[in-house]
C-alpha cells in the first residue's frame, strides 16, 4: 500500500501551458505539505496544509495554486509554464508532533 | 539565506566502518532536528530525529548528536553497510502558527564501499 502517491511521475510540457499535480495520502494524517527540489538539489517548502487550510505559503509565484479538495487530498495547479518551473515537486503528509513527514515519489517536472 | 547548512556534498566510507555526516544550523528557534534518506528515483524517507531539548538519540545503527551552543547536529552510522548509500538530508522544523516549518539542508551523498 503507497502511503503517499503523487501523479503523474513524469511530465514534460511546454512553456504557457497549465498543468496539474496530484498527491493523495492514506495514513489519516492531518498536515500536507509541497515541496521543489531544484538543479542544486535543495528541497524547498512551497505550501503547507492543515485540514484543508493553507497554513504555510511561501514566496511562490501565484501562477502556482494548490488545492485541498478534502484531508487526504494536495493537489497543485501551475498557470504559464515557464522553463524556470522544471524541477522535482514532491508531495509529504505529516502528523506526529516532531514533524516526521512521509514523501511521496516525486514529480519530475520538464519545461520545454 | 540558508539556516541548514550540509557543507559536505559527498562521503565516501568503507564498509564496515563508522559514517559521520554533519548539518550546521543558523535559527536558534528551530524546535526539531531530523534526518532523512534518500535514494534515486524516491521520495525522501524519515531516518531520525532529536528534540532540541536533548544532545543524542539513538536508533539501532543510527545515532544523532545535536551541539545547541555550536548550532551542529550530526549523525553516525555504524557499521556503515553498502545499502546506506543515499543521500541524507538533514532538517530543522519551528513551529509556527498552524503548525511546523521545516527547512532541509542541501544533502550529503553518502557512498559505502564493499
Amino acid at each position: 500500500d503507497t502511503a503517499v502517491s503523487q501523479t503523474p511521475k513524469y511530465l514534460v510540457t511546454q512553456m504557457g501551458n497549465d498543468k496539474s499535480i496530484k498527491c493523495e495520502q492514506n495514513l489519516g494524517h492531518d498536515t500536507m505539505y509541497w515541496y521543489k527540489q531544484d538543479s542544486k538539489k535543495f528541497l524547498k517548502i512551497m505550501f503547507s496544509y492543515n485540514n484543508k487550510e493553507l497554513i504555510i505559503n511561501e514566496t511562490v509565484p501565484n501562477r502556482f495554486s494548490p488545492k485541498s479538495p478534502d484531508k487526504a487530498h494536495l493537489n497543485l495547479h501551475i498557470n504559464s509554464l515557464e522553463l524556470g518551473d522544471s524541477a522535482v515537486y514532491f508531495c509529504a503528509s505529516s502528523q506526529d508532533v516532531n514533524n516526521e513527514q512521509f514523501f511521496g515519489p516525486g514529480t519530475r517536472l520538464t519545461v520545454l | 539565506d540558508q539556516q541548514v547548512k550540509q557543507n559536505s556534498p559527498s562521503l565516501s566510507v568503507q564498509e564496515g566502518r563508522i559514517s559521520i555526516l554533519n548539518c550546521d544550523y543558523t535559527n536558534s528557534m528551530f524546535d526539531y532536528f531530523l534526518w532523512y534518506k534518500k535514494y534515486p528515483a524516491e521520495g525522501p524517507t524519515f531516518l531520525i530525529s532529536i528534540s532540541s531539548i536533548k544532545d543524542k538519540n539513538e536508533d539501532g545503527r543510527f545515532t544523532v548528536f545535536l551541539n545547541k551552543s555550536a548550532k551542529h547536529l550530526s549523525l553516525h552510522i555504524v557499521p556503515s553497510q553498502p545499502g546506506d548509500s543515499a543521500v541524507y538530508f538533514c532538517a530543522a522544523s519551528v513551529l509556527n502558527t498552524g503548525g511546523f516549518k521545516t527547512i532541509f539542508g542541501a544533502g550529503t551523498r553518502l557512498f559505502v564501499k564493499a
